[in-house]
């Protein structure tokens, strides 16, 4: 069995660019969630994906957007990106058991 | 709305030793109450669940914890620490607002156990 695994492990950008983060979920799971741990804190809903539809979304501007493609697999997509972006985002699978995260993507925006 | 609270940043422990890390919740309904346990550098990894039945629940690595509904707590145990158990834990409940489902974490606690 596949686990959730994501690409890239680390990236840095600059203010004000964009960043597409990817993740492939485990096999069999038909539902996605994103969330973003900042240093030192508890990690924070995003928004998740089932079906290849967003059908929930936490409190996050619209900059802030994702894909779910037919495999199941899914990106997080970041627009003018602020220095607050700088976080941990963890990409997590599930079908009706709990969620399984990857090893998340770092990062860094200077 | 659902909230979760782990008052200690972190815990000390000397190996062999037991250990208990704390949590406590605010849901409105019937809690469904996780654990999961961070190593640096890694994703979350789940280590055990309560949804309803027995206050106590046992989970992997030798874990459990303990579902109080009078005091609205969730504590993580286990009876002998490794070395190996030092980790960042976090403790999360269910959130359904909204028609979907949601984790919200608390903040997390520390754990260091020495030998």
């Amino acid at each position: 069995e596949t686990g959730v695994t994501q690409s890239p492990t680390h990236l840095i950008k600059t203010r004000g660019q964009q960043v597409t983060l990817r993740c492939s979920s485990q096999s069999g799971h038909n539902t996605v969630s994103w969330y973003q741990q900042a240093l030192g804190q508890g990690p924070q809903f995003i928004f998740q994906y089932y079906r290849e539809e967003e059908n929930g979304r936490g409190n996050f501007p619209p900059r802030f957007s994702g894909l779910q493609f037919p495999n199941y697999s899914s990106e997080l997509n970041v627009n003018a990106l602020e220095l607050d972006d700088s976080a941990l985002y963890l990409c997590a699978s599930s079908s009706q058991g709990p969620l399984h995260f990857g090893n998340g993507t770092r990062l860094t925006v200077t | 709305a659902q909230s979760v609270a782990q008052p200690e940043d972190q815990v000390n422990v000397a190996e062999g030793n037991p250990l208990t890390v704390k949590c406590t919740y605010s849901v409105s309904g019937n809690p469904y109450l996780f654990w999961y346990v961070q190593y640096p550098n890694r994703g979350l990894q789940f280590l055990l669940k309560y949804i309803t039945g027995d206050n106590l629940v046992k989970g992997s690595y030798g874990f459990e914890a303990e579902f109080n509904k009078s005091q609205t707590s969730f504590h993580l145990k286990k009876p002998s620490a490794l070395v190996s158990d030092s980790a960042l834990y976090f403790c999360a409940v269910r959130d359904m607002s909204g028609g979907y489902n949601k984790l919200i974490f608390g903040a997390g606690t520390r754990l260091a156990v020495h030998p």
